[in-house]
């Protein structure tokens, strides 16, 4: 069955230093999203993505932040500069074309992020 | 703000009996509404999905809603110990591709 892989699992870096977590969305999927989860609260929404640019973004996706397909099955998300706070469970979601029924997203594994 | 509330729990049932979890949404346009398992450490995984007032099921699991009252619920019937994660109810707007907007989760435990 399609999954969703992100890597790497785990990802741990000094506070100040620019990230990348990557994902692999579900191959025929066109919506891509970003989630993440702080440490005992609930799943957040950062950024969706669709015909090679964001359609909606939240407000803690601030100007740190970008997304980006590279190529034909990345998605990546990129924080410029750490910080503490953003230490967390990122999660890649994908679903498919848009209508009743194929909203559906399906989360990949996740990334923790741990900033020090 | 557009919100989803969820009793945190934790929920303890019984094995084999049935748990009932809850969730209200205040975005009264919201068309689209998910349960998602999460066991702990681990990402969300889609139970069910459910559209229209009335009642869904599939397998063990019964999704009911009513967009009138604002309540979506998930039944989970003979509960097994693997049942025992985190219950995530979430929501969308539209019928089209939107975030997701989660409650806290309900925390259910299976007692042996």
């Amino acid at each position: 069955e399609p999954e969703v892989t992100q890597t790497p699992s785990h990802q741990v870096t000094q506070m100040g230093q620019e990230v990348i977590l990557r994902c692999v969305p579900i191959s025929n999927h066109l919506y891509f999203y970003w989630y993440r989860q702080i440490l005992g609260q609930k799943v957040e929404f950062l950024v969706s993505f669709y015909n090679n640019e964001i359609s909606e973004k939240s407000e803690i996706f601030d100007d740190q932040f970008s997304v980006e397909r590279p190529d034909g099955s990345n998605f990546t998300l990129k924080i410029r500069s750490t910080k503490l706070e953003d230490s967390a469970m990122y999660f890649c979601a994908s679903s498919g074309v848009s209508g009743r029924g194929t909203d559906t997203q399906y989360f990949g594994p996740g990334t923790r992020l741990t900033v020090l | 703000q557009k919100e989803v509330e969820q009793n945190s729990g934790p929920l303890s049932v019984p094995e084999g009996a049935i748990a009932s979890l809850n969730c209200t949404y205040s975005d009264r346009v919201s068309q689209s509404f998910f349960w998602y398992r999460q066991y702990s450490g681990k990402s969300p995984e889609l139970i069910m999905s459910i559209y229209s007032n009335g009642d869904k099921e599939d397998g063990r699991f019964t999704a009911q809603l009513n967009k009138a009252s604002q309540y979506v619920s998930l039944l989970i019937r003979d509960s097994q110990p693997s049942d025992s994660a985190t219950y995530l109810c979430a929501v969308i707007p539209n019928f089209g591709n939107e975030k997701l907007t989660f409650g806290t989760g309900t925390r259910l435990t299976i007692i042996p």
